[in-house]
Parts: structure tokens; C-alpha cells; sequence
């Protein structure tokens, strides 16, 4: 089956502490996404790559770094440096520029990250 | 910028009732736009999307038409089932203006739930 897995489902951190969120793709999409969602809001972009080695900051990537070594890849690193990580995190990735207008995001499954 | 407003939440339905979730977008070029669904502890689930003016998206019942004249793409389904219950998310993609590639600018999200 084609899709998108993340892991843990559910993750809980102490402060101080930096986590690495998995997120692993088969679907063969040179894009990849992550977004924070919280509570009565809608989602909000962290970093995304279009093509393997490269990424780019979106509208929120303080406290948060990613790699892109391998196109079915795109692990997230929640550092210490952020102030408020308690989320949802969700992962997406596309065909990018290659699908043009008609291109669809899918998301895979998130992880509830708790900081304690 | 680009920006997505959707209607507030939650709406509730008893079942067989119409639903009408309205999204209106803001854009400074020509973007496609989606529905997305998320059930409960879920990722997002594309529902339907339409890339240019009067197009209408359609699946599972329900069906979004492309407004460019109103810049607005309201969601509806003429008999809901309580198995709707999610929060539903509009959406837009619009690389012509984006620094972000195709990532998505969403709405804030409409809660709804149906009733037996």
C-alpha cells in the first residue's frame, strides 16, 4: 500500500529537550511538508521540500529543523529553542511541481507531541 | 497574501439535514483550492479540490463549485449521515504568488456533527 506513515503516534517530551518525529513516504513525491496544527486553528507550515537536499523555512520554523537526505524522508526536529511544542504534527508530501495546478497533498497519520 | 476564511464552529445537523460550510479565499494570483476532512485523531483526508473558475469538486455527496466572481467555495451535501461527523478544512494552493512552493493555506477548520 502507497502512503504516508509517521512515528510515533503519540510522543512525550521533557523540557529542554529536542525529539526527532519520523516521517517516511512510498507514494514517490518529490515534495515533502510539515505542519503544526493546535487546538481551533487551522494548520500552519514548518518547512518544506521540493526535492531531495533541499528545504525551505514556511511561516513558523523557529525552534524547528528538518533534513532531506532521501526523497521518501523528511524527519522533523522539535529543539529546545521552542517555546511552546506541545501539538499536533502533521506530515504531507505531493508530487510538487511536477503535478503543476492539479497538485494534491497527502497527509499522513500526525503525532500528538506532549511536552511535560 | 493568500488567507482562507471559513465559517465558525461547530455546526450541528441532525442527520438527513442539508450542510452548507462556507469558505471564501483571498489570493493574489490563481489557485487551486480543496476541502479537506479530518476525523478525529486523524490526518487530513483530501474530500475534493478544483483547480480554475467554475469548476465544481465533487465526491462522497458532497460538492464544492469554484466562485471566482465571489472568490468563494462553499461546501455542501444535500443529506448528511452522522458517519460526517469531522472537522472539515478549506484550502488553497497558489504557486504563482507562493513562497512556499505548493504548500496550503488553510481555514481554520468547521467542526461539525450530526445526530441521529
Amino acid at each position: 500500500d502507497g502512503g504516508i506513515t509517521q512515528s510515533p503516534k503519540y510522543l512525550f517530551r521533557k523540557e529542554g529537550q529536542n525529539v526527532t518525529l519520523s516521517c517516511e513516504q512510498n507514494l514517490n513525491h518529490d515534495a515533502m511538508y510539515w505542519y503544526r496544527q493546535d487546538p481551533g486553528q487551522g494548520l500552519r507550515l514548518i518547512y518544506y521540500s521540493q526535492i531531495v537536499n533541499d528545504f525551505q523555512k514556511g511561516d513558523i520554523a523557529e525552534g524547528y529543523s528538518v533534513s532531506r537526505e532521501k526523497k521518501e524522508s523528511f524527519p522533523l526536529t522539535v529543539t529546545s529553542a521552542q517555546k511552546n511544542p506541545t501539538a499536533f504534527y502533521l506530515c504531507a508530501s505531493s508530487r510538487g511541481l511536477a503535478g503543476g495546478r492539479l497538485d494534491t497533498q497527502y497527509f499522513g497519520p500526525g503525532t500528538r507531541l506532549t511536552v511535560l | 497574501g493568500n488567507s482562507v476564511t471559513q465559517m465558525e464552529g461547530p455546526v450541528t445537523l441532525s442527520e438527513e439535514a442539508f450542510l452548507t460550510i462556507n469558505c471564501t479565499y483571498t489570493a493574489t494570483g490563481y489557485p487551486s483550492l480543496f476541502w479537506y476532512v479530518q476525523y478525529p485523531g486523524e490526518g487530513l483526508q483530501l474530500l475534493l479540490k478544483a483547480t480554475k473558475a467554475d469548476d465544481k469538486g465533487s465526491n462522497k455527496g458532497f460538492e464544492a463549485t469554484y466562485r471566482k466572481e465571489t472568490t468563494s467555495f462553499h461546501l455542501e451535501k444535500g443529506s448528511v449521515q452522522v458517519s460526517d461527523s469531522a472537522v472539515y478544512f478549506c484550502a488553497l494552493s497558489d504557486v504563482s504568488s507562493s513562497n512556499s512552493g505548493y504548500a496550503l493555506n488553510f481555514g481554520k477548520g468547521t467542526s461539525l456533527l450530526v445526530t441521529p
